[in-house]
């Protein structure tokens, strides 16, 4: 079975500031995890994803994620916020040939 | 990248009735389709696993009789949500997989549909 947690339902920062988005996650075999961004009233669109391989991802919009075994952690950053990236942000995980098991979701807020 | 269409995108109805929506994967085939509901401010939950041509695998506590799912083809999953009531109300997400076996594949969500039951 897998979990995800985020830490965090509302994170806000200034614009031009890091972005940090916490996730912690549990599975009983090797993950496979997913940054998914919803902004309003539109779909969930992929950010990034850890597969194999190097554990530092890049993906769209400038974000990246580090996949850190030992904390169980798959944390999303990036360097320096723009207003367009207000938004949800979700986490998820995928243990095996199931669907996704996501975190309740991290609500980003940028300051001007 | 793939791409994953859902009709309609919002519905309203009245309490006792039925209502389906429809998921297509517009420039890939699917083998297997996921369910999702979202509830307001709330994450996705998982509802169902379909496979083309076989039934589909609910999650527990999701009742098959009341959320019927259909994978007829490769581009084409179905959700009916019979004599819908009130608590059905919520955003129904589906998403498409090209071949479940490939676990590095991505799930390629839908833009969702929004149910009212009044």
């Amino acid at each position: 079975a897998q979990s995800v947690t985020q830490l965090g339902s509302h994170v806000s920062v200034s614009e031009g500031a890091l972005v940090l988005l916490r996730c912690n996650y549990s599975s009983s075999v090797p993950p496979y995890l997913f940054w998914y961004v919803q902004y309003p009233n539109q779909g969930l669109q992929l950010l990034l994803k850890y597969t194999t391989g190097a554990t530092l991802v890049k993906g769209i919009n400038g974000f990246e994620a580090e996949f850190k075994k030992s904390e169980t952690s798959f944390h999303l950053t990036k360097p320096s916020a723009h207003m367009s990236d207000a938004a949800e942000y979700f986490c998820a995980v995928r243990g095996g040939a199931d669907g996704l098991t996501f975190g309740k979701g991290t609500h980003l807020i940028i300051q001007p | 990248g793939a791409v994953v269409s859902q009709h309609p995108s919002r519905v309203i109805c009245k309490s006792g009735t039925s209502v389906k929506i429809e998921c297509r994967s517009l420039d890939f085939q699917a083998t297997t389709m996921f369910w999702y509901r979202q509830f307001p401010k709330q994450s996705l939950m998982l509802m169902a696993t379909s496979n083309e041509g076989s039934k589909a695998t609910y999650e527990q506590g999701v009742e098959k009789d009341k959320f019927l799912i259909n994978h007829a083809s490769l581009t084409l999953s179905t959700l009916t949500v019979t004599s819908a009531h009130p608590e059905d109300s919520s955003f129904y997400i589906c998403s498409a997989l090209g071949d479940p076996t490939r676990l590095t594949d991505t799930q390629y969500f839908g833009p969702g549909t929004r149910l009212t039951v009044l």
